[in-house]
């Protein structure tokens, strides 16, 4: 069966100082993958998404960037953190093709003090 | 542009009584759409999927592109379906999905 494994859970990282956050999918090949911001009221905004290695897309403009170095793996970076960086970050995988739902981690709260 | 609004952001009713949730969306194409549940200190999850046409936990969505709607209803809400709903879409080839703000339900006893 598939998992999806998103870490760390909770971090607290002070303005300016750079950000990593992990997502990696066990149990399937080439899937698709997401980064999503979850705030209370606006739902989730989908703020990359990535097909294959290499290749991100990024919905909207902003103080981050994603990677995609292994198939399986997915991560989310900043080099200097803002404090509108915080907030509730989902990662997220589905199957290539039609019909294919989204897969979430348990997300990582990331308040920037 | 693909477009998914619930209009809703809070909907209580009283356990027994039905309950409909909102979705309207905006796509040019043929819309992928889905409920996705999260139940309190849960993940988010998928509910149902409009082409599998399914009822789930007593839950269906059917798809009316005339009005460009895919509202959730269920004829008798339980106490157990309190939680955040949200209505999303995806592209053709489903590798982009947006979502709706969300609606929370409450189900009173």
């Amino acid at each position: 069966s598939q998992t999806i494994h998103q870490w760390p859970a909770t971090l607290v990282q002070p303005v300016g100082s750079p950000l990593s956050l992990e997502c990696t999918v066990e149990g399937t090949s080439n899937p698709n993958l997401y980064w999503y911001r979850q705030a209370a009221g606006r739902g989730l905004q989908l703020l990359f998404y990535s097909v294959g290695i290499g290749q991100i897309s990024s919905e909207v403009p902003q103080n981050l960037s994603a990677s995609r170095p292994q198939d399986r793996q997915f991560i989310l970076s900043s080099k200097k953190l803002l404090l509108s960086d915080s907030g509730f970050y989902l990662c997220a995988w589905s199957r290539t093709g039609v019909d294919s739902p989204l897969h979430f981690g348990n997300g990582t709260r990331l308040t920037v003090t | 542009a693909q477009r998914v609004t619930q209009p809703e952001k809070l909907l209580s009713v009283f356990k027994g009584a039905p309950v409909e949730l909102k979705c309207n969306y905006s796509y040019s194409g043929s819309p992928e759409l889905f409920w996705y549940v999260q139940y309190s200190r849960q993940r988010l999850q998928l509910l149902l999927r409009h082409i599998s046409r399914e009822s789930i936990k007593g839950f269906t969505a059917d798809l009316n592109k005339g009005e460009t709607s895919f509202h959730l209803k269920k004829p008798f809400a339980q106490e157990e379906d309190s939680a955040m709903y949200y209505c999303a879409l995806s592209n053709t080839g489903g590798f982009k999905t947006i979502f709706g703000a969300g609606t929370r339900l409450f189900v009173k006893a």
